[in-house]
């Protein structure tokens, strides 16, 4: 079956330390997202992709850093810049423009 | 900019009532719009879509929408509440330009009484 796989689905983080978070869609999308989930916030726009090899910045990038050196592959970075990382994060991919998004099913970042 | 509206945060009813979700859009030109719904510890469903096409939307689990541009609303009902309709629901909007990015709104808690 197509879909998304997030890894790992809980992961922990010690201070000053980064950490990755795996993303990989099998839909053939060319888009892809990264989305950070607060109780009460909704989700807000970490960085998206429409183009393998380019990325750009969304709402609240600080503290996060992406790559995209293949079409299925979509990690996203923690970075011990990220002052308060503990959330939901949701990663998306959509095809065509007019298409919604589809989501994987998150991991949880908790900091020891 | 566009943005989303959901009032309130959390929505209860009974098993067998009503279910009524509002959302308000703001967007010079009418958008794109969705509703997505979560459950515990899962990602995001799309329920329904409304991409210029029908004004009123059907979409998965007896769920509907409708499109009011006077209004700039797409609320969500559905007729009868199932206990496994408890979750939280995301109205989403999305330009009809280039730009792909999706905003999202806080989200309703629906829960259901039996």
């Amino acid at each position: 079956d197509g879909g998304i796989t997030q890894s790992p689905k809980y992961l922990f983080r010690k201070e000053g330390q980064n950490v990755t978070l795996s993303c990989e869609q099998n839909l053939n999308h060319d888009a892809m997202y990264w989305y950070r989930q607060d109780p009460g916030q909704g989700l807000r726009l970490i960085y998206y992709s429409q183009i393998v090899n380019d990325f750009q910045k969304g709402d609240i990038a600080e503290g996060y850093s992406v790559s995209r050196e293949k079409k299925e592959s979509f990690p996203l970075t923690v970075t011990s810049a990220q002052k308060n990382p503990t959330a939901f994060y949701l990663c998306a991919s959509s095809g065509d423009r007019n298409q919604p998004q589809h989501f994987g099913d998150g991991t949880r970042l908790s900091i020891l | 900019a566009q943005s989303v509206t959901q009032l309130g945060s959390h929505v209860s009813v009974s098993e067998g009532a009503l279910v009524l979700l509002r959302c308000n859009y703001s967007s010079s030109v009418p958008p794109y719009l969705f509703w997505y719904v979560q459950y515990p510890n899962q990602g995001l469903q799309l329920l329904l879509k409304y991409t210029s096409a029908a004004t009123l939307v059907k979409g998965i689990n007896g769920f509907e929408a409708e499109f009011k541009k006077s209004e700039t609303s797409f609320h969500l009902t559905k007729p009868s509440a199932h206990m496994s309709d408890a979750a939280e629901y995301f109205c989403a909007v999305r330009p009809t330009g280039a730009n792909s990015k999706l905003t999202f709104g806080k989200g309703i808690t629906l829960s259901v009484r039996p």
